[in-house]
């Protein structure tokens, strides 16, 4: 099975700070896609983004942005000015690669952001 | 804006019990998918679904778990005989195309087996 890797468990910031939750992504193929998913304490499951494989552009949008690195296999979400409501686990995914849709979730990060 | 529903929000069932978990996709799209997720854990695909078949499923999909999409707009989840590890939030998805589009997810139900 293809794996995603996401190592942090868990982060704790002050709210204003910046961060990182990374993604790490196991593949043996040329196409592929990249997704994030944020679970609030909801529980529901928010679509952020979607990359594939050929557009290495890092992506901005508001206070996300994203940086897809090939090379290390890497597909890095940073939130900027982090605020409160951006508590929630963050699932990094990439698709199975048969074709069928699937979606292989990591074991997600648990971010929580204090006042 | 379109989303994806789910009913029951919560169903609590005894063990050995069948329960069916509905859903209804967006109505434009074609696929058809449903996952879980166990207390505090990962979020594990169970099947996918396209034109009425199973494109793909996992190990967890055994011969306990069905899927049906009975009509235009219902998608189904059956559990023929719960068990106390079923116990999950299962959440549906669609998407207009596997993999190239994102795919959308329901609210999810919980399913509490006792």
């Amino acid at each position: 099975a293809q794996k995603v890797t996401q190592a942090q468990t868990e982060i704790s910031v002050v709210e204003k700070e910046d961060v990182t939750l990374d993604c790490v992504y196991e593949t043996r193929d040329t196409t592929y896609y990249l997704f994030w998913y944020k679970q609030p304490p909801s529980g529901e499951l928010v679509f952020l983004i979607r990359r594939n494989s050929f557009d290495e552009q890092n992506e901005i949008s508001g206070r996300y942005s994203w940086n897809f690195q090939k090379s290390t296999s890497s597909f890095n979400f940073t939130i900027t000015a982090s605020q409160v409501v951006d508590s929630a686990v963050y699932f990094c995914a990439r698709d199975g690669s048969s074709n069928t849709g699937k979606l292989i979730f990591g074991q997600g990060t648990t971010l929580q952001v204090k006042p | 804006e379109p989303e994806v529903t789910q009913t029951p929000s919560h169903q609590v069932t005894q063990m050995g019990q069948e329960v069916i978990l509905r859903c209804v996709p967006i109505s434009n799209h074609l696929y058809f998918y449903w996952y879980r997720q166990i207390l505090g854990q990962k979020v594990e695909f169970l099947v996918s679904f396209y034109n009425n078949e199973i494109s793909e499923k996992s190990e967890i999909f055994d011969d306990q778990f069905s899927v049906e999409r009975p009509d235009g707009s219902n998608f189904t989840l059956k559990i023929r005989s719960t068990k106390l590890e079923d116990s999950a939030m299962y959440f549906c998805a669609s998407s207009e195309q596997p993999a190239v589009n994102e795919q959308f997810f329901g609210p999810g139900t919980r399913l509490t087996v006792l």
